[in-house]
């Protein structure tokens, strides 16, 4: 089956290191999305990127870094430079620039210990 | 900037009944898209419904259908017979030709047996 995969599902970091966030899909879909989910929250849009070897910052790119070298994967990267990285990230994927909607993973809830 | 309202945090509804969640939103944008997402527990963001700006039809699917009143700048979701499995947060999102969704905080919906 089609779909996108996160991993890990659960992820602990200790204050100082990188981590990086894995977003695998087999959809053939153009465009993939990060974003941040906050306890009681909506979506915030951390990158997203329409095309292999493009990526664009979205609204807190802040401390965060990604890679697109493949169009079925897009890791993301959370720096030591993240002051607060606990949360909940979901990747997406649409195709072209989203007008269908948004394909989700299951998501990777971070914590900071 | 685009901005989406959802005005109820929160809402219980007796298992059975119908009940509506409000969305209103705001583009100057004459074409865009209107979507709802389920968020259970687990994390996973499931697509429920589309609205097109140019639909002259409400869309439907299955017990989800979508209130839109355009003049009103408004999209909200009607689930009839609501069970208990229903009990999620619900995100509405719109999309325009910026290229990305925007999102709204979110309701937690709550059906009591």
């Amino acid at each position: 089956d089609g779909g996108i995969t996160q991993s890990p599902k659960y992820l602990f970091r200790k204050e100082g290191q990188n981590v990086t966030l894995s977003c695998e899909q087999n959809l053939n879909h153009d465009a993939m999305y990060w974003y941040r989910q906050d306890p009681g929250q909506g979506l915030r849009l951390i990158y997203y990127s329409q095309i292999v070897n493009d990526f664009q910052k979205g609204d807190i790119a802040e401390g965060y870094s990604v890679s697109r070298e493949k169009k079925e994967s897009f890791p993301l990267t959370v720096t030591s430079a993240q002051k607060n990285p606990t949360a909940f990230y979901l990747c997406a994927s649409s195709i072209d620039e989203g007008v269908y909607g948004y394909t989700f993973g299951s998501g990777t809830r971070l914590t900071v210990v | 900037a685009q901005k989406i309202t959802q005005t109820q945090p929160g809402m219980f509804v007796q298992e059975k009944e119908a009940v509506t969640l409000d969305c209103t939103y705001d583009t100057s944008d004459p074409s865009y898209g209107l979507f709802w997402y389920k968020q259970p527990s687990s994390g996973e963001m499931i697509f429920l419904i589309y609205q097109g700006s140019y639909d002259q039809q409400n869309a439907t699917e299955g017990r989800y259908s979508l209130n839109f009143q355009k003049a009103r700048k408004s999209a909200n979701l009607v689930i009839s017979a609501s069970q208990l499995g229903d009990s999620a947060m619900y995100f509405c999102a719109e999309w325009d030709s910026n290229y990305q969704l925007i999102w709204g905080a979110g309701t937690k919906l709550i059906i009591k047996p």
